[in-house]
């Protein structure tokens, strides 16, 4: 089955500093890449999502790369702010299936 | 309701005890999956629905984890005689297509086996 590795498990960076978060998978037949923000005690949450027929998507703050060949893709954050601090997983989906990477937790540092 | 709903929020239950959890997906989401999610891991695939039909059980860890859907809206995990490696946080999550679009998670069941 697929495999999702992220990385790295944990950044802090200075509040307007950027983030960035880096996954790979394993199966090439994976064509749908979303990144979800979950906070303490709640449920994940979608911000962002790109299809293998895209290579980058940009929605205000929030940049998701993908590159096929290498099957990696990466989740840019700019202009960090303290509401950003959460913990972020990306995922790879393919038939009925979601694979989730083990997460980062990110803190946006005041 | 606008979300999905999760019930009960936390469950403690004694080792071999029997337990079941609830979701209330949105209305109309033909889709629903369960997931597993053991402290700092990311949520791992159990079962996935699609109306009724249970398509995909292939994440079930034992035969003492089932999942119904019996009339295409609210699911129901149940696990059988809990044991301490049980104890995790199930989420449930429901999409309007397939699993190629967006997941709305519920805030998940905290469950503890002692």
């Amino acid at each position: 089955g697929e495999n999702v590795e992220q990385h790295p498990s944990t950044l802090s960076v200075q509040e307007g500093d950027s983030a960035v978060i880096k996954c790979t998978y394993s199966d090439s037949a994976s064509n749908y890449f979303p990144w979800y923000k979950q906070e303490l005690g709640k449920g994940p949450q979608l911000i962002i999502d790109i299809r293998s027929n895209v290579g980058e998507k940009k929605d205000q703050r929030i940049a998701v790369t993908l590159n096929k060949t290498a099957k990696h893709f990466s989740l840019h954050i700019t202009e960090t702010q303290p509401e950003d601090s959460a913990v972020y997983f990306c995922a790879a989906s393919i038939v009925n299936q979601f694979y989730f990477g083990t997460g980062t937790s990110l803190t946006v540092i005041p | 309701g606008a979300g999905v709903s999760q019930s009960p929020r936390y469950k403690v239950a004694k080792r071999g005890q029997d337990v079941a959890l609830r979701c209330d997906p949105i209305s109309g989401h033909v889709s629903l999956f369960w997931y597993q999610q053991a402290l700092g891991q990311g949520p791992e695939f159990l079962t996935y629905f699609q109306n009724e039909a249970q398509l995909d059980k292939s994440g079930l860890p034992s035969d003492r984890f089932f999942a119904e859907r019996p009339e295409g809206s609210v699911s129901t995990l149940k696990i059988q005689r809990t044991q301490q490696e049980d104890s995790a946080v199930y989420l449930c999550a429901s999409a309007s297509g397939g699993a190629t679009g967006e997941l709305f998670f519920g805030e998940g069941s905290r469950l503890t086996v002692l």
